[in-house]
This record gives C-alpha cells, structure tokens and sequence, in this order.
C-alpha cells in the first residue's frame, strides 16, 4: 500500500490563485518530499522536510510538516499556468533505504 | 553537469520478448533507483543500488524482472517475456544518498508498451 497519499487527487484553481495538496503517511519518518512531475517527463524534486521541522519554505513554495498527525502540505501561492503539473510526495521511513511515493496530486492552473 | 540520462525513451515490443532498459546516472551518485509508474498512478520501486552493497531487490514484481549496475555508473533493467501488464513508465534516479537527506534525481523514463 501506498505510504504517502495526496489530497486531493486533482485540483484546479485560477492564476493567481493559492493551491494547498496534502500528504498523510502511515508509520514514522525520516523525512518527506515533494517533487513535481510535468507530463511525459521525470520528477523534480521541489523541497525536502525533516522529521524535526515543521515549516520550511522555498520561493513560492511553502511546505509544513505535522508529525503527530503524520501529515505534510504543500502551499503554493500565486500561482502561475506553468505550475500545472502533477505533484508526490514521498517518504522515508525508519531504516528503508527507498523513497515511496504517493498517488499524486495534480494540479491544473488555469490561465 | 549532464543529468540522469535513459534510454531508450520509448520501446514497443510484442508480448514474450525480452527487453532491457538503460540508465545513465549522474557522476559520483552513489545510489541509483529505479521505480515503475502506471499511466496516471504513482511510482512503484523496484529497485535500489548503493555503491557496492548489494541491491534492495524488494520491490521487483517478479523473476523476470532483474536488474544490474556497474559499479557506480550505468544500470539496465531487463524484463524477460514481457506481459502486457508491464507496459508503464519506467524511471530511474540516482542521488548522493547522504542517509537519504539529498534529493533524487530523474531521468524522463522509458515509455515501454507491450503489445
């Protein structure tokens, strides 16, 4: 099963506008990311949080991390339609030596 | 520098051929993964390289699917008597793999399609 699954599973929102994905997990991290997939290509990585932030943030990009409810969400504010994209984030758990990935969000930005 | 580069970017192959899959990581990436992504799914790991420990094969599907690196550079894939139900993304990545606090890096994947 999966260990990192997004909500919602699609979102479409105006330019300009703020968008919020979320991300629960299961078990105890490492750390969770968040990469962007634009379609028919591989995955970028956006921004990394360890177990022991709460917040961190990256241009347009704000992500926080709650780990007594095992939940992250991404923030992206003012958005553009080049953000369109579909968005994972992914997990590493305890002694795992592998990221899991969510399902995905994707987003739609609409100019 | 060049990033992690896959080749081919699509194959089609006919049910029961075998096929193999390269990856070109990033120089001095010490792990390399690959993973499987369905069309509009998640990615699914397969499997994990870290220099010259032995593989994490935890997450091949079955035996006909194998996988090798050469020391810490290029890796191939091979899916043996391909099924249909093998057709997806296949995308590898590699990273510095400093107790996985560094970020993967991705190729754009292979596109196979088993007809």
């Amino acid at each position: 099963s999966q260990q990192g699954e997004e909500d919602p599973q699609a979102l479409s929102i105006q330019e300009g506008e703020n968008a919020t994905m979320n991300c629960s997990y299961k078990t105890s991290i490492n750390n969770l990311q968040w990469y962007r997939q634009n379609s028919g290509r591989g995955l970028v990585h956006l921004i990394l949080i360890r177990s022991n932030e709460r917040e961190k943030h990256s241009g347009r990009l704000r992500v926080t991390l709650d780990t007594s409810k095992k939940s992250s969400s991404l923030l992206i504010t003012a958005s553009r339609a080049a953000d369109t994209a579909s968005y994972f984030c992914a997990t590493v758990r305890g002694s795992a030596r592998q990221l899991t990935f969510g399902s995905g969000t994707q987003l739609t930005v609409l100019p | 520098g060049a990033g992690v580069s896959q080749s081919p970017s699509n194959k089609v192959t006919e049910k029961g051929k075998d096929v193999e899959l390269r990856c070109d990581p990033i120089s001095g990436h010490t792990a390399l993964y690959w993973y499987r992504q369905r069309l509009g799914q998640g990615l699914e790991f397969l499997i994990y390289f870290q220099g010259n420990s032995a593989p994490d094969k935890s997450g091949l599907p079955s035996d006909r699917f194998s996988a090798e690196r050469t020391g810490e550079s290029v890796s191939t894939l091979t899916i043996q008597r391909t099924q249909q139900e093998d057709s997806a993304v296949y995308l590898c990545a590699s990273s510095l793999d400093r107790g996985l606090n560094s970020p993967l890096h991705f190729g754009n994947g292979t596109r196979l399609t088993v007809t």
